[in-house]
């Protein structure tokens, strides 16, 4: 089995800011993904960065961007110039690769409430 | 709006109806997916629906039960349920193949249920 840790239940940043979330796993797979979703109060969960443990080169979306280490088993979540649309719950989750293909489920951490001042 | 739906968006019932979630997506996924979240928590896995065959997360007790008519619908039959179970129940789909580029879940808006 594995697990997610998220160690920042709660960080506040003024806008314009730059913020990182912490997160890191524990596995015995070599093959797996690692994503970080956001959660606004509006409940839906929508995914903002994934990284295929396989890519040595970090994965970037606009203002997104991780610092993935393997073999640290890290994944942290560096946001740019934040805004206030970035006030959310922020969750990393874990997903092994499904050996006979198909899919399997998320394993998510506790999570990060972000908050971003005016 | 998102590319997976849930209906209805909430639910009130009583420990001995029985009701159903639904959950609908039309972007030709092969994967579908029943989260349950708790207020502050995190989602966790209930089942896993994927190339026509069921994963149950052992701890999920029989009074859910899911059921999939096509691979575009995966409903969740309720029965018997107990307050504990009240909870943000949420749907998602992905592709479900081997690319990377193809395992992202999409989630729906989940659906709030209360149980008096």
């Amino acid at each position: 089995a594995q697990t997610v840790t998220q160690s920042q239940p709660e960080m506040s940043v003024q806008e314009a800011e730059t913020v990182t979330l912490s997160c890191t796993y524990d596995t015995s797979e070599n093959n797996y993904y690692l994503f970080w979703y956001k959660q606004p109060p509006s409940r839906q969960m929508i995914l903002v960065i994934r990284q295929e443990a396989y890519k040595q080169q970090n994965a970037t979306e606009n203002r997104f961007s991780v610092n993935f280490q393997k073999a640290a088993k890290s994944f942290s979540l560096k946001i740019s110039d934040s805004q206030l649309g970035d006030t959310a719950m922020y969750f990393c989750a874990f997903m092994k690769v499904n050996s006979g293909g198909g899919a399997d489920g998320l394993t998510f951490g506790k999570g990060t409430h972000l908050i971003i001042q005016p | 709006d998102t590319e997976v739906t849930q209906t209805p968006k909430h639910l009130v019932m009583g420990m001995t109806n029985k009701k159903s979630l639904k959950c609908e997506q039309h972007m030709g996924h092969r994967a579908m997916y029943w989260y349950k979240q708790k207020a502050k928590k995190p989602p966790e896995l209930m089942f896993v629906y994927s190339y026509e065959k069921l994963s149950i997360n052992e701890s999920v007790p029989s009074r859910f039960s899911p059921e999939c008519p096509n691979s575009s619908l995966l409903n969740l039959h309720l029965h018997a349920l107990q307050p504990e179970d009240s909870a943000l129940y949420l749907c998602a789909s992905s592709q479900g193949g081997w690319d990377g580029r193809n395992q992202p879940q999409h989630f729906g808006d989940g659906t709030r249920l209360s149980i008096l």
